[in-house]
């Protein structure tokens, strides 16, 4: 098994690009989670996807964010225009069924920096 | 609003000594996790916890829950320095887990 995939590791973009993230979770997985990680803040949930459903968004902090799912092994995290604030580590996380009592399995992350 | 209160924030310890990392919340909650995360790294799940009473232990670590106090515990045995790391406990409710700040562990020689 694979894991979770992200791409890129690592983005250093000026403020005002559009940034994309992505991840591919683990096949046969029926949760997608994205997180942001910071110092300050630490761990927050973004968004998370049920079948490909967007099933809670509360935590995507404006509206220059936003993610997508077309399909059950593919996910994007869109910030358009970017600021220096969102700089962070996101992560991308699946799970199977929560029926199956199952933890989240995370990919390695993105380092996101905004000049 | 779900609160996830973990204490303490950052433990310094001997190895070979015991400890207790502490995580408290705010909701009834039927499943709560515990993660590890290394410096740069990704979380990693180590336990995970369905109810009342439920004792889950690897190696030197030994999770517990106690849905009526809603707390649960991380407890260290004997420690050795390969078990530095953050460690995070997530309570979830109905799908969507709240973390908590996280406990940073060092541990010395």
């Amino acid at each position: 098994d694979a894991g979770v995939i992200q791409s890129p590791r690592h983005e250093v973009t000026e403020m005002g690009q559009e940034v994309t993230l992505r991840c591919k979770p683990i096949s046969g997985h029926d949760y997608l989670f994205w997180y942001r990680q910071t110092m300050m803040r630490g761990l927050e949930l973004l968004i998370y996807f049920n079948n490909n459903v967007p099933i809670d968004d509360s935590g995507m902090p404006e509206d220059r964010f936003s993610a997508k799912m077309p399909n059950a092994s593919f996910s994007t995290l869109k910030i358009q225009p970017s600021e220096p604030r969102d700089s962070a580590v996101y992560f991308c996380a699946s799970s199977q069924d929560r029926g199956r009592v199952q933890p989240q399995h995370f990919g390695d992350g993105t380092r996101l920096s905004i000049l | 609003e779900l609160k996830v209160e973990q204490n303490p924030l950052f433990l310094s310890m001997q190895e070979g000594k015991n400890y207790t990392i502490y995580c408290n919340y705010s909701t009834t909650s039927d499943r709560l996790y515990w993660y590890r995360q290394d410096p740069g790294k990704s979380l990693e799940s180590l336990f995970v916890l369905l109810s009342n009473g439920a004792v889950k232990q690897e190696g030197r670590l030994m999770a517990s829950l106690d849905t009526k106090a809603r707390l649960s515990t991380l407890h260290i045995t004997a420690a050795v320095h390969d078990l530095s790391a953050t460690y995070f406990c997530a309570v979830d409710i109905e799908g969507k887990s709240t973390f908590g700040d996280g406990t940073t562990l060092t541990v010395k020689p």
